[in-house]
């Protein structure tokens, strides 16, 4: 069954330096999501991708954070000056169209800022 | 935009005996409404899924159940066992929107008692 892998499974960095988690959705999807767990919390919506570009972003994601689908099969979400408050468990998903259909979840990149 | 709403934070059942978890959301024009299981440390799985032209929908032993007048919808799981503890969301987005991002409910921890 495809699936949605994401690079790394965890990722520590230290406050302020920049961080790029990667994913490669499944292969006939074409809207890509990012989402964000903090420990014990909601999943909260991100951003989504559609068409080489953004379709929607949530509040969380200001300036400190974009996106990019840098070729064919990989999309990334790039996090500039980390804060002790992003650490999180960032997950990507892909669906094969928009809103209604199911989103299947990559495995998550646990990010650990210090 | 939109809000969900779930309960309880915390089930605790007997094995064997159903668990019933309750959403609800606030923008009328949400359609789609997928629940999802996540177990510790993974991603999240979708479950089952409702949309807005059925009022019921089942899968073996969980169900769900959408009251659009109310706007609120539930998940029912019957006979339950030992692996169904897990955590479990609801989610509501606007299907055909141009891939709106999933708004999740806050999550109920189920935990099945043998």
């Amino acid at each position: 069954e495809p699936e949605v892998t994401q690079t790394p499974s965890h990722q520590v960095t230290q406050m302020g330096q920049e961080v790029i988690l990667r994913c490669v959705p499944i292969s006939n999807h074409l809207y890509f999501y990012w989402y964000r767990q903090i420990l014990g919390q909601k999943v909260e919506f991100l951003v989504s991708f559609y068409n080489n570009e953004i379709s929607e972003k949530s509040e969380i994601f200001d300036d400190q954070f974009s996106v990019e689908r840098p070729d064919g099969s990989n999309f990334t979400l790039k996090i500039r000056s980390t804060k002790l408050e992003d650490s999180a468990m960032y997950f990507c998903a892909s669906s094969a169209w928009d809103g209604g259909t199911e989103a299947f979840f990559g495995q998550g990149t646990r990010l650990t800022v210090v | 935009g939109e809000n969900v709403e779930q309960h309880p934070s915390t089930l605790s059942v007997q094995e064997g005996d159903s668990a019933v978890i309750k959403c609800t959301y606030s923008d009328s024009a949400s359609n789609y409404f997928p629940w999802y299981k996540q177990e510790l440390g993974k991603r999240p799985q979708l479950i089952i899924d409702i949309r807005s032209n059925v009022g019921e929908k089942k899968d073996q032993r969980i169900a769900v159940t959408l009251n659009k007048t109310a706007k609120h919808f539930s998940l029912h799981i019957t006979e339950t066992q030992p692996e169904d503890s897990a955590v479990y969301f609801c989610a509501a987005s606007i299907e055909g929107g141009g891939a709106d991002g999933l708004t999740f409910g806050k999550g109920t921890h189920l935990i099945i008692q043998p």
